[in-house]
């Protein structure tokens, strides 16, 4: 089953706007990740952020997490065509399994 | 290896054949991951290894399908009568910290399997 639900389904932003995506998910969490896909194959590790942790930062990556409403937010600053793929939340509970959800598509012009 | 390797990287396949899909996971790692992605969705999991055992299978559809790591590293994901319903693209993952949950995976590129 997929916990994480993406919002907006689908983004188009030109380069050197900020892109956000949003995370809501349903049960208690362990984590929170953000992963990016390109052309639909393998699956790239961005950015992890614990249930205790309000806020993250990985290069031009921003993450926050409110576990009071259940959502994390993944925040792009100056984008670049490159950056266009789809992201993905994933929570990861009491288990080991990630639960991802249908993801955001970014698509970054020049 | 460099990353965790999927043979083949597509697959087609006839309806009611067997099929066998191979990860090969990052040197040392010992949690080893398979997940499923359909067109439009995300991955959805399907069984975790620690070591040569299946710590959850819970994700596994039903009995056609079946994985093994006989030796700790490589893993191998089975279907058997494959349906059409089984096209997608399966993905395998490994971790170096299977007992602590708060690490990230590397996922490998995938195998795209297409039952016609």
């Amino acid at each position: 089953s997929q916990q994480g639900e993406e919002d907006p389904q689908a983004l188009s932003i030109q380069e050197g706007e900020n892109a956000t995506m949003n995370c809501s998910y349903k049960t208690s969490i362990n984590n929170l990740q953000w992963y990016r896909q390109n052309s639909g194959r393998g699956l790239v590790h961005l950015i992890l952020i614990r249930s205790n942790e309000r806020e993250k930062h990985s290069g031009r990556l921003r993450v926050t997490l409110d576990t009071s409403k259940k959502s994390s937010s993944l925040l792009i600053t100056a984008s670049r065509a490159a950056d266009t793929a789809s992201y993905f939340c994933a929570t990861q509970n009491s288990g080991y399994a990630l639960n991802f959800g249908k993801g955001t598509s970014l698509l970054v012009t020049p | 290896g460099a990353g965790v390797s999927q043979t083949p990287s597509n697959k087609v396949t006839e309806k009611g054949k067997y099929v066998e899909l191979r990860c090969d996971p990052i040197s040392g790692h010992t949690a080893l991951y398979w997940y499923r992605q359909s067109l439009g969705q995300g991955p959805e999991f399907l069984i975790y290894f620690q070591g040569t055992g299946a710590a959850d299978d819970s994700g596994l559809p039903n009995d056609r399908f079946f994985a093994v790591r006989p030796e700790g590293s490589v893993s191998t994901l089975k279907i058997q009568r494959t349906e059409r319903g089984d096209s997608a693209v399966y993905l395998c993952a490994s971790s170096s910290q299977g007992q602590n949950i708060n690490y990230g995976y590397t996922f490998g590129s995938g195998t795209r399997l297409t039952v016609v």
